[in-house]
Order: structure tokens, then C-alpha cells, then sequence
């Protein structure tokens, strides 16, 4: 029973646009979530993360916004950009057990040029 | 640049053979992680561990065992390899009691035919 779910598998934006990947929680307990990209035979590299005690968290082209009541999280990127074409993995963690964290299945995103 | 190495990129082995993935990070993180990566399902826990020969069963340890003899390096060993562990193995580390954010290595993609 997957505690982080990424409904969508794959999704296409045209270069410029806005770019939303959603992500939804059943772990109450979870507190601290994270986003990691991963590009085809490289392993996946930290992105942007936010603590339950806010509700967004900025970085450059990327934000993400978290609503604890409807236990989900999006992530933004404006403008999206051909190099943004990549996997996109959430993660969440429950801030015990030895600092693990659960990642969501992916969600693939295309930004076409 | 924290850097995490797998020993291999990719590995072809036979059905019961025993086969050694090895990780090693130079951040002098307590935390690493083994992972598989398998389409649909996301990254998967392994195992872990968060110290010296101490180790901790993920969700998914059946069929692997795990050695951490020194602080920078953590094995995972797989004891009779079946097709079923045909996958991608990401080993990762991180510091203990920091912002969960772990660094991934660039992955080992084995087949067991």
C-alpha cells in the first residue's frame, strides 16, 4: 500500500508554460517532504523540500506548495524548459526511524520545445 | 561535491549466482541506503544503515543482505540472484539528523538471466 502516490505517470507541457506534478499522502505523521529529479542512467539529485510547518517553499524556477489538510503537495516549475524533461520523484518522511524517507512511484514530464 | 560511487554500471549475472554491489561516499555520512528502482513502483527501501556494522531492514529485504565494515562503504549482497532482482540498485547516503536530503549514485542496472 503505497504511503506517496504520483497519480500521474507521465505528463507533457510545452517549453515556457507552467509544469504542476501532483502529490498525495496517506502518512499523517508524515513532516518533511522532498522532491528529487533523475535523468536517465543517473541517479536522482535533491530538488527542493519543505517542512510541514509551511505551506510553500520557494527555489528560483520552482516551488512547491504543500496543503496538510488534503494531505498534498504540488511542485511548480515556470517556466519549463526542455532540460526540466526528466523524472520526478516525491518523497516523505515521518522525521524518525533513522532519517528514511518513502518516495512516490514518479511522475515523467516532457517539456516539449 | 559530496560524491556517492557504485562499483558498477551495469552487471549481467546467472540465476543462483551470489553477487556483491558495493557503495561508497566520501561526505563521511552516517546514514546509506540501498534502493531498486523499478518501473511503476518507485524507489524501494532495501536496507539501511546508520552506523558501523549496524544495518536495518527496509520494505523489501527478502532475498538481500547488507555489510557496512567501514563508515564510507555499504554493501549489498545479493545471496542466490533470481530473475525476479533483475532491476536498477541505487545506493545513497546522508547525514544523520539533517534535512533527510540524501545523495544518490549514479546506479547499477543488473540482469539476471
Amino acid at each position: 500500500d503505497q504511503q506517496v502516490k504520483q497519480n500521474s505517470p507521465s505528463l507533457s507541457v510545452q517549453e515556457g508554460r507552467i509544469s504542476i506534478l501532483n502529490c498525495d499522502y496517506t502518512n499523517s505523521m508524515f513532516d518533511y517532504f522532498l522532491w528529487y529529479k533523475k535523468y536517465p542512467a543517473e541517479g536522482p539529485t535533491f530538488l527542493i523540500s519543505i517542512s510541514s510547518i509551511k505551506d510553500k517553499n520557494e527555489d528560483g524556477r520552482f516551488t512547491v506548495f504543500l496543503n496538510k489538510s488534503a494531505k498534498h503537495l504540488s511542485l511548480h516549475i515556470v517556466p519549463s524548459q526542455p532540460g526540466d524533461s526528466a523524472v520526478y520523484f516525491c518523497a516523505a518522511s515521518a522525521g524518525t526511524s533513522y532519517d528514511k524517507v518513502i518516495f512516490g512511484p514518479g511522475t515523467s514530464l516532457s517539456v516539449i520545445p | 561535491d559530496v560524491k556517492v560511487t557504485q562499483s558498477s554500471r551495469y552487471l549481467v549475472k546467472r540465476t543462483g549466482e551470489k553477487v556483491f554491489l558495493e557503495c561508497v561516499q566520501d561526505m563521511d555520512h552516517e546514514n546509506m541506503f540501498w534502493y531498486r528502482q523499478d518501473p511503476g513502483l518507485g524507489l524501494r527501501l532495501i536496507y539501511f544503515s546508520y552506523d558501523v556494522k549496524m544495518k536495518e531492514k527496509g520494505d523489501i529485504p527478502e532475498g538481500y543482505s547488507v555489510s557496512r565494515e567501514k563508515k564510507e562503504r555499504f554493501s549489498l549482497i545479493l545471496e542466490s540472484a533470481s530473475t525476479n532482482q533483475t532491476s536498477m540498485y541505487l545506493c545513497a547516503s546522508s547525514f544523520m539528523g539533517g534535512s533527510y536530503e540524501q545523495y544518490f549514485g549514479p546506479g547499477t542496472r543488473l540482469t539476471v538471466t
